[in-house]
Parts: C-alpha cells; sequence; structure tokens
C-alpha cells in the first residue's frame, strides 16, 4: 500500500522564522495530499491541501510545494509563532477510495522558542 | 459548532477486558474511522464505515472490532485488550461527497488515550 512518511520527526524554530516541514512519499499515483497540524490534546486538524496537478499552493502564512519528480512535499510557516508548535503531519488520498481515506505520515513535532 | 466527540479521555484497562470506545458525531456525516496513533508511526487505520451498519477494515483491524448502529455513533470494541493496544485511538468523520473528497470537511475527535496493564 502506500506510504507516507517524513523526513525529521522534530524541528525547532525561533518565534519569527520560517519553518519547513518535509514529508516523503511512494506513491507516483497518489494525487491529493494533505497537511494537518495536531495539538497537544486535540485531534487533528486540516491546514491545507495540494492536487497532483499543481507545484504550489499559498495559505495564510502557510505554502505547500509538492514535487512529484522525487515524490516530495513540503509545508512552509511564515513568521512561526508559538502557537505553531504542534505535531504536522501530511497524508494522501487513497485514489481507489471515494471515502476519502487518508494514509498519514508519521509525523512532525514542531517546536516555537521565543 | 460542529463536533465529533469521544466518551473517554483517558482509560486504564488490564490485559483480557473487554474495551469499548465511542464516538459520536452531529454533523450527520456518513463516514466515520477509526484511527490509532502511536508515535513515531503517525495515524493507521483500524476501521472505517460509510453506512449504518456497515464496515471496512482499515490496515490494522486485527484485536479490534466495530459496530455501527446508528448513523452517528461508531464504536471501536477490543475483544479481549491486550498491552500492545495501549495507545491514543482518534475517531474522524466526513460526508460523502458523490465521489469528490473535501478534506476540509473530515473532523477528527480529541482521542482516547488507552493504557492496558
Amino acid at each position: 500500500g502506500e506510504s507516507v512518511g517524513l523526513h525529521l520527526p522534530t524541528l525547532s524554530v525561533q518565534e519569527g522564522d520560517n519553518s519547513i516541514i518535509n514529508c516523503a512519499y511512494s506513491n507516483s499515483a497518489s494525487d491529493y495530499f494533505i497537511w494537518y497540524k495536531q495539538e497537544s490534546g486535540k485531534g487533528p486538524q486540516f491546514i491545507i491541501d495540494i492536487r497532483s496537478n499543481m507545484d504550489k499552493r499559498q495559505g495564510q502564512r502557510v505554502t505547500v510545494l509538492l514535487n512529484k519528480t522525487v515524490k516530495h512535499l513540503s509545508l512552509q510557516i511564515a513568521a512561526t509563532q508559538p502557537g505553531d508548535s504542534a505535531v504536522y503531519f501530511c497524508a494522501e488520498i487513497d485514489r481507489g477510495s471515494t471515502l476519502g481515506r487518508l494514509y498519514f505520515g508519521r509525523g512532525t513535532q514542531l517546536t516555537v522558542w521565543p | 459548532d460542529v463536533k465529533v466527540t469521544q466518551s473517554s479521555r483517558y482509560l486504564v484497562k488490564r490485559t483480557g477486558e473487554k474495551v469499548f470506545l465511542e464516538c459520536v458525531q452531529d454533523m450527520d456525516h456518513e463516514n466515520m474511522f477509526w484511527y490509532r496513533q502511536d508515535p513515531g508511526l503517525g495515524l493507521r487505520l483500524i476501521y472505517f464505515s460509510y453506512d449504518v451498519k456497515m464496515k471496512e477494515k482499515g490496515d490494522i483491524p486485527e484485536g479490534y472490532s466495530v459496530s455501527r448502529e446508528k448513523k452517528e455513533r461508531f464504536s471501536l470494541i477490543l475483544e479481549s485488550a491486550s498491552t500492545n493496544q495501549t495507545s491514543m485511538y482518534l475517531c474522524a468523520s466526513s460526508p460523502q461527497t458523490s465521489g469528490r473528497f473535501s478534506p476540509d470537511t473530515q473532523y477528527f475527535g480529541p482521542g482516547t488515550r488507552l493504557t492496558v496493564l
């Protein structure tokens, strides 16, 4: 089956700096990717998504980049704030399912220092 | 405010006990999911359901069963709890959207941290 993973399990940044969280996927047929944020004691929450026909998508302070050649996904957070401290997961959609089944990466713990 | 609730935030059980984890959503969603979350492994799908009384195995169904008697409720059952089932369990729901997935409409509950002694 598909496999979605992250390069680094932890990332520490200074408040105000930009953060980059990486994700690798193995299924070249995957066509939809999502980033989730999970704060301590809470369930994952949707941040941003991107389709495989796009290379870049921007949201509020966040940008997702997709490189299909090397099957790599990244989440960039601009001007990182203490409230951004959380675990970030990438996920891909099972194209064979209409139910929205997700395959999750292992997660990266982002810690923001004041 | 839409919501997915789970019956317990923390649960401690003994090996061999039968354990019920309950999940309720108030959004009239057709799809419901049970995941377990372990450090370094991310979220792994145990079971999911796309309709009342329907269920499908996920990636790690062994040792678990589920029940969906009502649309809003999806229960995860550990028939005989074992220590390797100590984990965080997350429930999620999403609407059926005529085959088009809407990722921002998949909602997660707060999780149940289960410890099996």
